[in-house]
């Protein structure tokens, strides 16, 4: 089966700096590749997802990276602020919707 | 849009009792629902994917007796623990792929079970 890792499992950066987090997968076949922020006590939201046709994307501060043949994805959180601090998720999808996911990232925004 | 609700998001029942989980996808149909499972400081487990009208598919390791979910419609699925034990405590948190998304799960803010 799948297997993400994820690293690394603790980040801490100044209020302005960027964040980047780095997942690895294991099964080629994955096609779909979302990370989720999750705060204390709450569900993951969804912040950026990308696809096995595209290299990169960006949504404002946040942008996520593919390369296929490495079988690694990036996420790189730009001007980081206070309110990035989270527990954030990188997750491989298979071809019937099931996420695999990493092990996490506490990012952690000091100001 | 996309909100996945959840409810209660937080249950205390005593061992050997049963209790049941909504999930339901407030503005989008969703025909697949998943349920994880999370401990302290972990990672999310997925515990079986449940699809609308059929039965639902549970991982390998979980028990299917014990862990029973209702995909009755395509905006609501129901986790019911039964005979549940305190090693059943977790957060449980659903989450709904939105109909002709292509996989985009979108994701309940998770109920807190702890069984005394």
């Amino acid at each position: 089966g799948e297997n993400v890792e994820q690293h690394p499992s603790t980040l801490s950066v100044q209020e302005g700096d960027s964040a980047v987090i780095k997942c690895t997968y294991s099964d080629s076949a994955s096609n779909y590749f979302p990370w989720y922020k999750q705060e204390l006590g709450k569900g993951p939201q969804l912040i950026i997802d990308i696809r096995s046709n595209v290299g990169e994307k960006k949504d404002q501060r946040i942008a996520v990276t593919l390369n296929k043949t490495a079988k690694h994805f990036s996420l790189h959180i730009t001007e980081t602020q206070p309110e990035d601090s989270a527990v954030y998720f990188c997750a491989a999808g298979d071809s019937w919707g099931k996420l695999q996911f990493g092990a996490g990232t506490q990012v952690v925004v000091t100001p | 849009g996309a909100v996945v609700s959840q409810h209660p998001s937080r249950v205390i029942c005593k061992s050997g009792t049963s209790v049941k989980i909504e999930c339901r996808s407030l503005d989008f149909q969703a025909t697949t629902m998943f349920w994880y499972r999370q401990f302290p400081k972990q990672s999310l487990m997925l515990m079986a994917t449940s699809n609308e009208g059929s039965k639902a598919t549970y991982e390998q390791g979980v028990e299917k007796d014990k862990f029973l979910i209702n995909h009755a419609s395509l905006t609501l699925s129901t986790l019911t623990v039964t005979s549940a034990h305190p090693e059943d405590s977790s957060f449980y948190i659903c989450s709904a792929e939105k109909t002709g998304s292509y996989y985009e799960q979108y994701f309940g803010p998770g109920t807190r079970l702890t069984v005394t």
